[in-house]
């Protein structure tokens, strides 16, 4: 069964550090979410992507964030200079067509920032 | 307006009993309600889902009640067995083709004990 996976498990970096969150969204999905969860806390939406563009993003996602479709198959988040409260899992999902609205998400990454 | 609520925080359920987890909403405009599962170390993985023109979906053990006037819809999983053990979140979804975004409720830590 086609999943959405995602590199690496877990990322350790220092404050200020940028960091790159790989994704692989299912292949034939054509829109690209990041959401990410704070240790106990619920799941955020942080932005969504469509036609190699920015569809809608959230007040988290501020100027520090830039997302990537870089190639056919993969799609970043990256974090220019990381503090303390991007310590997070950060869940990738993916979505099929328009009208489809199970979002399927991948196993996710956890940040933690030093 | 964009909440979800979700009670109760954590739950303890004993083995062949009936677990409820209920979840309200402001925003009349959310048209997709889904349920995701999640355990630990995992993303979340969608369950069930329903939409405000039903008032119950099944789907196996998995029940979903949705009362639009009172803008509440619930989960209940009958006979809940010891793998049922996860955290579960509601979520609520605007329709917008392409800018869909989920907004998840808080979250519910279900433990089903022998």
């Amino acid at each position: 069964e086609p999943e959405v996976t995602q590199t690496p498990s877990h990322q350790v970096t220092q404050m200020g550090q940028e960091v790159i969150l790989r994704c692989v969204p299912i292949s034939n999905h054509l829109y690209f979410y990041w959401y990410r969860q704070i240790l106990g806390q619920k799941v955020e939406f942080l932005v969504s992507f469509y036609n190699n563009e920015i569809s809608e993003k959230s007040e988290i996602f501020d100027d520090q964030f830039s997302v990537e479709r870089p190639d056919g198959s993969n799609f970043t988040l990256k974090i220019r200079s990381t503090k303390l409260e991007d310590s997070a899992m950060y869940f990738c999902a993916s979505r099929e067509i328009a009208g489809q609205q199970v979002q399927f998400f991948g196993p996710g990454t956890r940040l933690t920032v030093l | 307006q964009q909440q979800v609520k979700q009670s109760p925080q954590s739950l303890i359920v004993q083995k062949g009993g009936i677990s409820i987890i209920n979840c309200a909403y402001e925003n009349t405009a959310f048209d997709y309600f889904p349920w995701y599962q999640q355990f630990p170390g995992k993303g979340p993985a969608l369950l069930i889902a329903i939409r405000p023109d039903v008032s119950e979906k099944k789907e196996g053990r998995f029940t979903i009640s949705f009362n639009k006037s009172a803008k509440q819809f619930s989960l209940h999983i009958m006979d809940s067995q010891p793998g049922d053990s996860a955290t579960y979140f509601c979520a609520a979804m605007i329709s917008n083709f392409g800018n869909e975004k989920l907004t998840f409720g808080t979250g519910t830590r279900l433990t089903i004990i022998p």
